[in-house]
């Protein structure tokens, strides 16, 4: 069946980097973008961009721009999502979600708690 | 950036209501939205894609309309499982905003 499975929590202090890694199976992997959408404590859902695994084209939603990379690695069929000099606001559930035009299939979601 | 408003931000409601829920774009996105359902500790998941389709496996009292800048969700007779958070998201053009979220109480 089709899923994406998604790396373990992480906790970060201020100013670090974390890679979050999204692993799909059960379809071809470069058929479909790959959106991240994240969700703070309490709070409505925040698209943060998304890869084309087949040609590795990204974009970013304009207030991560430069702090943001997704990239994907078409061998094990997973994608990435960095982000970096992490701050207390970064603190939320992290999600992966395959699109054709819509998010029909997504991970469980990666905690990150940026805190010194 | 296409701003996306839905109302009510809350809605208390009974089993077996005919429930409303709105979403307003601040241009016009054709249609190019989509609603996901949301519960507590889950990951969102689409109910209505393009303006008024159906996913596949989502009950038939999940129905969905509009196009241009104004939409609505409509759950014919609410379910218990059916009292979750409820977004909008527009797939028109980057970046791929969604709504604030309508909470959906008993």
């Amino acid at each position: 069946q089709v899923q994406l499975v998604q790396s373990g929590a992480e906790v970060k202090k201020p100013g670090a980097s974390v890679k979050v890694s999204c692993k799909a199976s059960g379809y071809t992997f470069t058929s479909y973008y790959m959106h991240w959408v994240r969700q703070a404590p309490g709070q409505g859902l925040e698209w943060m961009g998304m890869i084309n695994p087949s040609g590795a084209s990204a974009s970013y939603a304009q207030k991560l721009q430069g702090r943001v990379t997704m990239t994907r690695d078409t061998s094990t069929s997973t994608v990435y999502m960095e982000l970096s000099s992490l701050r207390s606001e970064d603190t939320a559930v992290y999600y992966c979600a395959r699109a054709g035009g819509y998010m029909d299939v997504w991970g469980k979601g990666t905690t990150v708690t940026v805190s010194s | 950036d296409v701003q996306l408003t839905q109302s009510p931000s809350s809605l208390s409601a009974s089993v077996g209501d005919r429930v409303t829920i709105t979403c307003r774009a601040s241009q016009s996105i054709s249609s190019y939205l989509n609603w996901y359902q949301q519960k507590p500790g889950k990951a969102p998941k689409v109910l209505i894609y393009a303006a008024s389709s159906l996913q596949s496996g989502v009950p038939s009292r999940f129905s969905g309309s509009g196009s241009g800048t104004d939409f609505t969700l409509t759950i014919s007779s609410l379910q218990p499982e059916d009292f979750a958070t409820y977004y909008c998201q527009q797939s028109y053009s980057t970046p791929y905003t969604f709504g604030q979220g309508t909470k959906l109480e008993i």
